[in-house]
């Protein structure tokens, strides 16, 4: 009954490949959310959707994109890996914007991507 | 330009003592504080909030303090358990704006038995 899930956990791939990353929650939750922590443990977020709709897309380069199939998948495909774009992703997601609580997002357990 | 700043990487304290984690800010436009506690290979966990017109919240044993003037909060948590021993990320986000959670670079908390 895990609230935010990820698939897979590790990802090892080769430059210049194309990969995808899911992210599932079952809490009911109408906003989704991808964050980037780099090597220097920096967290920092990429998109957020509410509603399948996009509302943050933070200069992320444009070989990464981010595809809500519904408001509880949030899915992150990333096209011509780069060695810097090795990091680990979390996926996350909280309640209505309108909710006072909107504001304590749920993470799942992180994807570490490896680009070799 | 990092917004939210947590100076100390690491912390040890004795087991059943206060543990203080401290975050510096400097957007003014920040009204919305929270705390997240990790453990390694999960993902953050939300542990206790405040908003910018309190200056306290308690939450069983741990507590927020806000200090606007100094642009400046505090996790403190006591008695310490072991349980603790975790990396700790100060968050910070302007309530009207689009749930954009700002992060620190956290803070490795020992708790030492």
């Amino acid at each position: 009954d895990t609230a935010v899930s990820q698939t897979p956990k590790y990802l090892v791939t080769q430059m210049g490949n194309d990969k995808s990353i899911k992210c599932e929650q079952n809490l009911g939750h109408d906003t989704m959310y991808w964050y980037k922590q780099d090597s220097k443990k920096f967290l920092k977020i990429m998109f957020s959707y509410n509603n399948k709709e996009l509302i943050i897309n933070e200069t992320v380069p444009n070989r990464f994109s981010p595809k809500s199939p519904d408001k509880a998948h949030l899915n992150l495909h990333i096209n011509s890996l780069e060695l810097g774009d090795s990091a680990v992703y979390f996926c996350a997601s909280s309640q209505d914007p309108r909710d006072q609580r909107a504001y304590e997002q749920y993470f799942g357990p992180g994807t570490r991507l490896t680009v070799t | 330009d990092q917004q939210v700043k947590q100076n100390s990487p690491s912390l040890s304290v004795q087991e059943g003592r206060i543990s203080i984690l401290n975050c510096d800010y400097t957007n003014s436009m920040f009204d919305y504080f929270l705390w997240y506690k990790k453990y390694p290979a999960e993902g953050p966990t939300f542990l206790i909030s405040i908003s910018s017109i309190k200056d306290k919240n308690e939450d069983g044993r741990f507590t927020v303090f806000l200090n606007k003037s100094a642009k400046h909060l505090s996790l403190h948590i006591v008695p310490s358990q072991p349980g603790d021993s975790a990396v700790y990320f100060c968050a910070a986000t302007t309530i009207f704006g689009n749930e954009k959670l700002t992060f620190g670079t956290g803070t490795r908390l020992t708790i030492i038995p």
